[in-house]
């Protein structure tokens, strides 16, 4: 069974960081594109990150430079290290495993239950 | 970068009821590059369709999707009580950072 299981959130003032952990089982997270999804607080989903299985990572222009997503193959865990945190990156984040349609292009097919960062001071 | 629209925001309908959701997007969605999912409070979304019409694992065949290019629908033939939340659709079809709708929430009537 495929489960993904998120950790690491909580409270962090802006201008600090915090280190999200999403903990696979049931299929191997570096075989597979994995993503950070976040929902702030009555709103709808934004999409933050990728890393395909061939390690290639991308970003939200609303993050780049700030985050920065990797795995560990050893402990098949997705992480999240999130910088510089703002006001605006307050948000239950959810790691979801990307269903590969065609190279560079995926679904969405199980997701976590979420974290949720809240940054404020 | 596509984006896309949703309406209508908000469907109030009836159990028993059909419901029809729009997703349209800004650009053609490559080869019908579409998915959408139900996200009921508290909880993660769940994936209903891929393809823009394959429905996904134990997904009930009253839930469909269609259309291509530009226009895109989900439809709920007829409502059951646990239907009643919020559907988001998203592409993945021209990049590798997905894009999703705004939403729709379907509430009761």
């Amino acid at each position: 069974e495929v489960q993904l299981v998120e950790s690491g959130g909580g409270l962090v003032q802006p201008g600090g960081s915090l280190r999200l952990s999403c903990a696979a089982s049931g299929f191997t997270v570096s075989s597979n594109y994995m993503s950070w999804v976040r929902q702030a607080p009555g709103k709808g989903l934004e999409w933050v990150s990728v890393i395909y299985s061939g390690g290639s990572t991308y970003y939200a222009d609303s993050v780049k430079g700030r985050f920065t997503i990797s795995r560990h193959n050893s402990k098949n865990t997705l992480y999240l290290q999130m910088n510089s945190l703002r006001a605006e990156d307050t948000a239950v984040y959810y790691c979801a495993r990307g269903m590969i349609a065609a190279a560079g292009s995926y679904y969405f097919d199980y997701w976590g239950q979420g974290t949720l960062v809240t940054v404020s001071s | 970068e596509i984006v896309l629209t949703q309406s209508p925001g908000t469907l109030s309908l009836s159990p028993g009821e059909r419901a029809t959701l729009s997703c349209r997007a800004s650009q053609s969605v490559s080869s019908s590059y579409l998915a959408w999912y139900q996200q009921k409070p508290g909880q993660a979304p769940r994936l209903l369709i891929y393809g823009a019409s394959s429905r996904a694992t134990g997904i009930p065949d009253r839930f469909s999707g269609s259309g291509s290019g530009t226009d895109f629908t989900l439809t709920i033939s007829r409502l059951e009580p646990e239907d009643f939340a919020v559907y988001y659709c998203q592409q993945y079809g021209s990049s590798p950072r997905g894009t999703f709708g705004q939403g729709t929430k379907v509430e009761i009537k």
